[in-house]
């Protein structure tokens, strides 16, 4: 399970305060990702980053923002803006691994934030 | 962008008997599609994957089928055994960029297997 660590496991923020979740990495790993889960909608999609300094939205990224100055880490700001904010967070990276059959693109989970606003 | 559906939401297996989970996908080309587990409180992990070259993987007791002309793939879990139980999701990827892939998760189907 080492690897991608996310802190703090459980984070309580008032309504209209801004929070910063973590995510760091020591896999090598240049690409990373970071999902929101909610009961019955699976895992969707907030933001990614393919290479340090570079990231890209997801589906779901407004109220949200990002930055990747290093590779292991990926921080994610829930902002004032985010509307629905309680949720629990993932964070994955990912790596290709060349095996017999072709290439497989696995990503590496984090153990989650779960997040509340209240 | 891609969409992917998942069927069904929740799932009861006898122990012993098999588990079929299936997924459609909208984007003709997606061509990598894994399947990720999660059990309760834990992080997903790739369980199996196919990508759209294959037709079919197995791997011990977890096999995974693609259709690409009619866009839908299976997960298929033969002799369940209590362990089996847990989340699991499928994903299908639409954007290749630099080897690693955007994946668009399903919602999830909650298997329970009923000892």
């Amino acid at each position: 399970d080492g690897g991608i660590t996310q802190s703090p496991k459980y984070l309580f923020r008032k309504e209209g305060q801004n929070v910063t979740l973590s995510c760091e990495q020591n896999l090598n790993h240049d690409a990373m990702y970071w999902y929101r889960q909610d009961p019955g909608q699976g895992l969707r999609l907030i933001y990614y980053s393919q290479i340090v300094n570079d990231f890209q939205k997801g589906d779901i990224a407004e109220g949200y923002s990002v930055s990747r100055e290093k590779k292991e880490s990926f921080p994610l700001t829930v902002t004032s803006a985010q509307k629905n904010p309680t949720a629990f967070y993932l964070c994955a990276s990912s790596i290709v691994v060349g095996l017999a059959g072709g290439l497989s693109y696995e990503q590496f989970f984090g153990p989650g934030t779960r997040l509340t606003v209240l | 962008g891609e969409n992917v559906e998942q069927h069904p939401s929740t799932l009861s297996v006898q122990e012993g008997d098999s588990a079929v989970i299936k997924c459609t996908y909208s984007d003709s080309a997606s061509n990598y599609f894994p399947w990720y587990k999660q059990e309760l409180g834990k992080r997903p992990q790739l369980i199996i994957d196919i990508r759209s070259n294959v037709g079919e993987k197995k791997d011990q007791r977890i096999a995974v089928t693609l259709n690409k002309t009619a866009k839908h793939f299976s997960l298929h879990i033969t002799e369940t055994q209590p362990e089996d139980s847990a989340v699991y999701f499928c994903a299908a990827s639409s954007q290749p960029y630099f080897g690693n892939e955007k994946l668009t998760f399903g919602t999830g189907t909650r298997l329970t297997i009923i000892p």
